[in-house]
């Protein structure tokens, strides 16, 4: 199994440009999500997922968008990015929830927006 | 509303010695889940131990050791005779079933051994 896999691995944008990180998962797990990790600040979640076809807000949406088509891929999307997004984003994964399992990461997409 | 503090920024510790770290957490559930994560430098966060909240036996594995107290609302977690493998981005998060399963991560303690 390739577990969480996350692409590209480092991106730089210009503000104002629209981008997609992606995210993949091979373990079947109903539950996704994405977090961004700031220094000092910890993970902070973004989009979850708990099924295809079902997502939700997390703590700090704004400016970013997800679906979920398929068990296994759960894309993130920037509208028109912002140097505020400069950041590293998490893709997790972990089984459903209902007995809280421990999330799977991702490697990291390191973000810069200019 | 859930939260997870992390009082401790940074720690430095000289190699073989024990260190504690410490996770405080907020919650109004009695039923909810504590978990530690490490981030060595590398970037990748690995998964350490899951606790649910009516467990409070604490757990032991090689040298690391977790002492979770419901009195006090605190999951520590102890490396006894550190080593600079060690070092890392340690972070503790609660999640709550009753919440969609949302994490709620500390800010978390980086952990220097010096050799």
């Amino acid at each position: 199994n390739a577990g969480v896999t996350q692409t590209p691995k480092f991106q730089v944008l210009k503000t104002g440009q629209s981008m997609t990180l992606q995210c993949a998962q091979d373990m079947n797990h109903e539950y996704m999500s994405w977090y961004r990790q700031d220094p000092g600040m910890g993970l902070r979640l973004i989009h979850y997922s708990v099924g295809a076809g079902i997502t939700d807000q997390g703590e700090v949406p704004n400016g970013y968008n997800v679906s979920r088509s398929t068990t296994e891929d759960f894309p993130l999307r920037l509208l028109s990015a912002a140097p505020s997004q400069t950041s590293v984003y998490f893709c997790a994964s972990s089984y459903v929830p209902g007995d809280s399992y421990e999330q799977y990461f991702g490697p990291g997409t390191r973000l810069t927006v200019t | 509303a859930q939260k997870v503090t992390q009082a401790q920024t940074e720690i430095s510790v000289v190699e073989k010695e024990d260190v504690t770290l410490d996770c405080v957490y907020e919650t109004r559930d009695t039923t909810y889940y504590l978990f530690w994560y490490k981030q060595p430098p590398s970037g990748e966060l690995v998964f350490l131990i899951r606790r649910n909240s009516f467990d409070e036996q604490n757990e032991i594995s090689g040298r690391y050791s977790w002492n979770f107290q419901k009195s006090t609302s605190s999951f520590n977690f102890t490396i006894t005779a550190s080593q600079v493998v060690d070092s890392a981005v340690y972070f503790c998060a609660l999640s709550d079933p009753n919440t969609g399963n949302q994490f709620y991560f500390g800010t978390g303690t980086s952990l220097t051994v010096i050799p």
